[in-house]
């Protein structure tokens, strides 16, 4: 059973070009979580999806960022106009619909780097 | 509101020396707790995790954490470090509420494990 799988994983971008980050959650999962880590920091939660619904976005920046994960296909997280504060590892974290203990299994993550 | 608070940004010790991590945490609801690990440019490798069963929980590669409600405390210890334990160790507490299991990350532990 594959486990999360993220790509790319490593991304180099231009100010003001657009980054994409998609995230494959394991298999039978159908809830996804993306994730931000700045250097030195811990995991800031950005956004809550399911299958086609957003559920929480409260961490996502209220501009430029945005998500979606489609009926079919993996997870988009999407930032446009990137800036340099962009730069951070961005992961993703899938959980099964009946997951009573709320762990969340994590992607090994993209690493956005903005020139 | 979900917090948590790791007391110790970096620990340095010796090979086959005891670990110890600390972890505080503020939860309004009965929390989950769990302990994550990120070796260098890695994704996030679960350690062990507390979902309001026993308080004493065992993890892999050694890990063991207590859970105290007293304290409000969920450290990590290990008996005998071991070079492949040097890693970024994370904290974190769920907020399982309608909206889902959001995850509250700690700031992080940096462990370096001297030969």
């Amino acid at each position: 059973n594959a486990g999360v799988m993220q790509n790319p994983r490593h991304l180099v971008r231009r100010r003001g070009q657009e980054a994409r980050l998609r995230c494959s959650p394991m298999k039978g999962h159908s809830h996804v979580y993306w994730y931000r880590q700045l250097p030195e920091e811990g995991l800031k939660f950005m956004v809550y999806l399911q299958k086609e619904n957003i559920i929480d976005e409260s961490g996502m920046p209220k501009e430029r960022f945005s998500a979606e994960f489609p009926k079919e296909g993996p997870s988009i997280l999407r930032i446009q106009q990137v800036v340099r504060g962009d730069s951070a590892a961005y992961f993703c974290a899938s959980s099964p619909v009946t997951s009573g203990s709320g762990e969340q299994y994590f992607g090994p993550g993209t690493r956005l780097t903005v020139t | 509101a979900q917090s948590v608070t790791q007391l110790d940004s970096h620990v340095s010790v010796s090979e086959g020396t005891p670990v110890l991590l600390r972890c505080n945490y503020s939860s309004s609801y009965s929390p989950s707790l769990f302990w994550y690990v990120q070796h260098p440019n890695k994704g996030l490798q679960l350690l062990l995790k507390y979902t309001s069963a026993a308080t004493l929980v065992k993890g892999i590669n050694g890990f063991e954490a207590e859970f105290k409600k007293s304290e409000t405390s969920f450290h990590l210890t290990k008996p005998s470090a071991h070079m492949s334990d040097a890693a970024e160790y994370f904290c974190v507490v769920s907020d399982q509420s309608n909206t889902g299991n959001q995850f509250y990350f700690g700031t992080g532990t940096s462990l370096t494990v001297i030969p």
